[in-house]
């Protein structure tokens, strides 16, 4: 079975700084999906960034940006130029390469953004 | 467009009840999800339906836990009767699987059973 760890429960940043949450995962999969989801306390969860296994250019999203290392099974989140709205649970989360299936989240990081 | 809509967005009920939660997904989305998320973890999958047949119900506690969804679109997950345990947010999602990957997630349903 597939399994992701977070293990950062709780991280806080400056305004304006930069921060890293880190994942790691476990599959014997070759080719899947890697995902970092964001849920502010309206519970919405909404998509961050995603990153295909068979690719080994980083995924890169405006202020955000993955750190792929397939080998080592590690996939961390840095947000740059925090702001306050990055104030939020952020999830790791897997997905076998089949559209459709189910995603396997982690138990998540919360992030404070400080002033 | 409109996104996943759930109701009710709050719940309380006492244990040994019953409860149940709504879900319409975004419009053409054959594929619907249920997770529960229980606090301090992260959702876990109940039921994945596609149109309106079950393609994963493995996780789903089969003696107390329902769901269905009825032509394929709408869907409503039951618990009957509640523990304690089953205090959670319960989180509907949809996808265009399978041209697409991406799952839209709706609000959720907090669920607080005492």
């Amino acid at each position: 079975a597939q399994t992701v760890t977070q293990s950062q429960p709780e991280m806080s940043v400056q305004e304006a700084e930069t921060v890293t949450l880190s994942c790691t995962y476990d599959t014997s999969e070759n080719n899947y999906y890697l995902f970092w989801y964001k849920q502010p306390p309206s519970r919405q969860m909404i998509l961050v960034i995603r990153q295909e296994a068979y690719k080994q250019q980083n995924a890169t999203e405006n202020r955000f940006s993955v750190n792929f290392q397939k080998a080592a099974k590690s996939f961390s989140l840095k947000i740059s130029d925090s702001q306050l709205g990055d104030t939020a649970m952020y999830f790791c989360a897997f997905q076998f390469m089949e559209y459709g299936n189910k995603l396997v989240f982690g138990a998540g990081t919360i992030l404070r953004v400080k002033s | 467009e409109a996104g996943v809509a759930q109701s009710p967005r709050y719940k309380i009920i006492e244990k040994r009840q019953s409860v149940a939660f709504w879900c319409n997904p975004i419009s053409g989305h054959a594929t619907l999800y249920w997770y529960q998320q229980i606090l301090g973890q992260g959702p876990k999958l109940l039921i994945q339906f596609q149109n309106n047949g079950v393609v994963d119900d493995s996780q789903l506690p089969k003696d107390r836990f329902s769901a269905e969804r009825l032509k394929g679109v709408d869907s409503t997950l039951k618990i009957q009767p509640a523990k304690l345990e089953d205090s959670a947010v319960y989180l509907c999602a949809s996808s265009d699987a399978p041209s697409s990957y991406e799952q839209y997630f709706g609000p959720g349903t907090r669920l607080t059973v005492t």
